[in-house]
């Protein structure tokens, strides 16, 4: 069974769409989840961070964590041709904050149509 | 913002070559360095764990004769891929953890002729 869990897509959205992603996860004892986007060919960067229950907007992305349901989604409003990327869901595992190291999910390619 | 400077950005070799990769986090100290490897259509697999001053920590799997980790001070990791084969063509990725989390280097294509 896979740690992290994704579908991998592609999830076709249009333009101006919500584009929503899940993400489930193994780990009971995890704490902070990540969203990435990465580019065809690039590494990953950060859309936002969760730690907590409930949700989290920052601009157009609002990500949404359930931990009695081990899951954590990510929602794109308003969705624009630049957003077409893999999507990659990432959760801290380990035992000491200083070092916990991130396990990530296969990913989710998202196509915004014009 | 926290910056990871990686290079090279592309890298070609020959079977059975050695080749290094850098990673420098510009204006953080990173105590620990994470570094990736993802093939096309995959996700990043970690490789290895290593802090500054210790000897890294290998996934399952992870050839560690065969990957050697460098993290000398707190701003400087290397991988080296020692006897390269084709079969570790690969997008090689690092991911520096300092203060306010994880930052993660531009990658570098390794292709094994």
């Amino acid at each position: 069974q896979k740690e992290v869990e994704q579908n991998s897509g592609p999830l076709s959205v249009p333009e101006g769409a919500i584009a929503s992603l899940n993400c489930t996860y193994s780990d009971r004892g995890s704490q902070s989840f990540f969203w990435y986007r990465q580019y065809s060919g690039k590494s990953p960067e950060l859309i936002m961070s969760i730690y907590s229950n409930g949700d989290k907007e920052d601009g157009r992305f609002t990500a949404q964590l359930n931990k009695a349901s081990q899951y954590v989604s990510l929602l794109i409003r308003d969705s624009q041709p630049s957003d077409s990327a893999t999507y990659l869901c990432a959760v801290k595992v380990g035992t000491t904050d200083s070092w916990g190291k991130l396990q990530f999910g296969a990913g989710t390619q998202v196509v915004v149509t014009p | 913002g926290a910056v990871v400077s990686q290079h090279p950005s592309r890298v070609i070799c020959k079977s059975g070559t050695s080749v290094k990769i850098e990673c420098r986090s510009l204006d953080f100290q990173a105590t620990t360095m994470f570094w990736y490897r993802q093939f096309p259509k995959q996700s990043l697999m970690l490789m290895a764990t290593s802090n500054e001053g210790s000897k890294a920590t290998y996934e399952q799997g992870v050839e560690k004769d065969k990957f050697l980790i460098n993290h000398a001070s707190l701003t400087l990791s290397t991988l080296t891929v020692t006897s390269a084969h084709p079969e570790d063509s690969s997008f090689y990725i690092c991911s520096a953890q300092g203060r306010n989390g994880y930052t993660f280097g531009s990658g570098t294509r390794l292709t094994v002729v």
